[in-house]
Parts: structure tokens; sequence; C-alpha cells
């Protein structure tokens, strides 16, 4: 059974300019997570999706935004890119709301130059 | 809100040690607890999924331990082997966020 999967695995922008990263989830799963992990930082949640509905927003801009499709892939975008948005952005999915385990995938390197 | 605090937030030791890391957490409020391992640049691995009615959870050489109440869990490795050096993350699902809330870590160094 495929893991969670992100792509790209690395991407390099330009100051200003908008990034789309996606996720795909364990088959069965309904919800995503995404985090923010900033070198030298923890891990920061950023969004939660489930069944389609955004259900909870971490403390980011709103240029931080994303999507959950109807096969409950993710997107997330990153309008006006800064160079403080370099990160390493890790997707998660879990069966329903949080009280089962959670599987992350590997990441996608964000890299604003 | 919920904090996680991580002790020691680094460790090496020589193989074959058996080792305990600590998480704590101020909010006792929790669906579950989970831990983590992350390799340098990698995604997160998971170890073990402690549900907040378990006491214990156990996973080959691991073991993880949970007291709610007291916003504590404990993860002890047994005889361990150089492939176990990564980072290790605890995070308790809180039962208002239904998100995972990491700690810092700790960093983990097993020497051969």
């Amino acid at each position: 059974e495929a893991g969670v999967t992100q792509s790209p695995t690395h991407l390099i922008k330009t100051r200003g300019q908008q990034a789309t990263l996606r996720c795909s989830p364990i088959s069965g799963h309904t919800s995503v997570y995404w985090y923010q992990q900033a070198l030298g930082l923890g891990l920061q949640f950023l969004l939660w999706y489930d069944e389609g509905e955004e259900r909870n927003r971490g403390n980011f801009p709103p240029r931080f935004s994303g999507r959950q499709f109807p096969n409950y892939s993710s997107e997330l975008n990153v309008n006006a890119l800064e160079l403080e948005d370099s990160a390493l952005y890790l997707c998660a999915s879990s069966v329903g709301q949080g009280y089962t385990e959670a599987f992350f995938g590997q990441g996608t390197r964000l890299t604003v130059v | 809100k919920q904090e996680v605090t991580q002790i020691p937030a680094a460790l090496s030791v020589p193989e074959g040690e058996n080792l305990v890391l600590n998480c704590s957490f101020t909010d006792s409020a929790i669906y579950n607890l989970q831990w983590f391992r992350q390799d340098p640049g990698k995604g997160l691995t998971s170890l073990l999924l402690i549900q907040s009615s378990q006491r214990e959870q156990t996973s080959g050489r691991l073991n993880a331990s949970l007291d709610k109440s007291s916003g504590r869990s404990t993860l002890y490795i047994a005889a361990s082997q150089p492939g176990d050096s990564a980072t290790y993350l605890c995070a308790p699902v809180g039962q208002s966020s239904y998100k995972l809330i990491f700690g810092s870590g700790t960093r983990l160094l097993v020497r051969p």
C-alpha cells in the first residue's frame, strides 16, 4: 500500500512568486494536515483538511492557503513568497479526525531565493 | 494552548545502552500521543501511537508510556543501535484542536 506522497520533492522559487505543493494521502484517509519545518525550528501546524473542508488553521498569514479535492488529495499554495518561507513542508494523513494514527510524507523542500 | 517540551534536547550514547526520552505537555485533554523519528532532511516516521485510555504501547525495542493526568510520556529504547540515530519527536493530539502539536525533539546519536 502506498504511503503519503508529496510532490515535488524540491522546489526553487523567486521572492514574490507563488508555489504550489501537492499531497496524496494514504488510500482511505480523509484528513490531510500540512506542517512547516523551517531550518532549526520545530514543526509548525499550517492547515487541516477533512472531507474537503478546512477544519483548522495555524498562525500563518492568509497568503498560505490550500484545498482538498474530492479524492482527498490536497494542495498547499503559498503566494507572494518571502525568503523566510524557505522550509521543509510536510503533509500527513489520517483516517478521520485526529484520534487515529497520522502518517507523514517525505516532504517538499521549498527554497526561496 | 498546548505546549510540548522534550528532554533532553540531545543525547549521545555508545551502542547497546538503554535510553529514556521524555516528553511533557501542558494540556492533558488529548485524544492520543504519537512518537515519531525524523532522519535529517526527511519526513517523519510513526513509531508508536498511545490512545489516551492506554498507559503503554510496545513495538519491538521501543516502549512508550503515557501518564495523561501528569502530562508526561516516556519513550524507552532498549539495546540502542547506530541505526537508531535520529531526532525523536512526540506529539499529542488535542481534543479541541484535533491537530498534532510537536515538541522540539530529542536528537539522538548512538556511537558504534
